[in-house]
């Protein structure tokens, strides 16, 4: 059975600091694995994803992750955060073929301070 | 034009009444789901449909229907309302064939059950 672990619940970290957020998770298949984001009560947006290619994966706003197949990781960089970055980042993932159950991570909360 | 909306956005119950919340995608998305978010953010899969066709249905309370009457509409009803059913749930859809994987995320309705 699929899992996702997100090692810290939360992060608490200065603007302009980098940060990692990160995610393993098990499968004994070939995965899909996504970040999403969550801002104070909205929805979930989509923040970058991992299918097949390059292991490294970037989002518009300065977000990259990195795939790591020997170590079932997928951690959520960043080099510079920006107060507008505090929200609850979510790792999932799915297998890569049927419907599409994904399965998420318990969450991490990102809290930028000035 | 608000990709997966749902609605209402904010429900205030008491406990034993029935309700429902609807979801609609303007995206021509053939599957849709029902998560449920916890007090802790911890999101969990309630339901699936593809093509009005229930394909995923977890452990959940059979006080839990969810109805498709087209692949654009997925509704959830919930009889008997119980404290624990206090939880935001969102709804969210995807195209089973090149999507990516990727799900897009209604908004959320938050539902509080006295």
């Amino acid at each position: 059975a699929q899992s996702v672990t997100q090692l810290d619940s939360q992060v608490p970290v200065f603007e302009e600091a980098p940060v990692e957020l990160r995610c393993n998770y098990s499968s004994s298949v070939s995965v899909y694995l996504f970040w999403y984001v969550q801002y104070p009560n909205q929805g979930l947006q989509l923040l970058l994803k991992y299918l097949s290619g390059s292991t490294l994966v970037e989002s518009i706003n300065g977000f990259e992750a990195e795939f790591n197949k020997s170590q079932t990781s997928f951690h959520l960089r960043k080099p510079s955060v920006h107060i507008s970055d505090t929200a609850e980042y979510f790792c999932a993932v799915t297998y890569s073929g049927g419907y599409n159950k994904l399965i998420f991570g318990a969450g991490t909360r990102l809290a930028v301070h000035p | 034009d608000t990709a997966v909306s749902q609605t209402p956005k904010y429900l205030v119950t008491q406990m034993g009444n029935d309700k429902s919340i609807k979801c609609e995608q303007n995206l021509g998305h053939d599957t849709m789901y029902w998560y449920k978010q916890d007090s802790k953010k911890f999101l969990k899969i309630m339901f699936s449909y593809n093509n009005k066709e229930l394909i995923i249905n977890e452990t959940v309370p059979n006080r839990f229907s969810p109805k498709s009457p087209d692949k654009a509409h997925l509704n959830l009803h919930i009889n008997s309302l119980e404290l624990g059913d206090s939880a935001v749930y969102f709804c969210a859809s995807h195209r089973t064939s090149g999507s990516g994987g990727e799900l897009f995320f209604g908004e959320g309705s938050r539902l509080t059950v006295l």
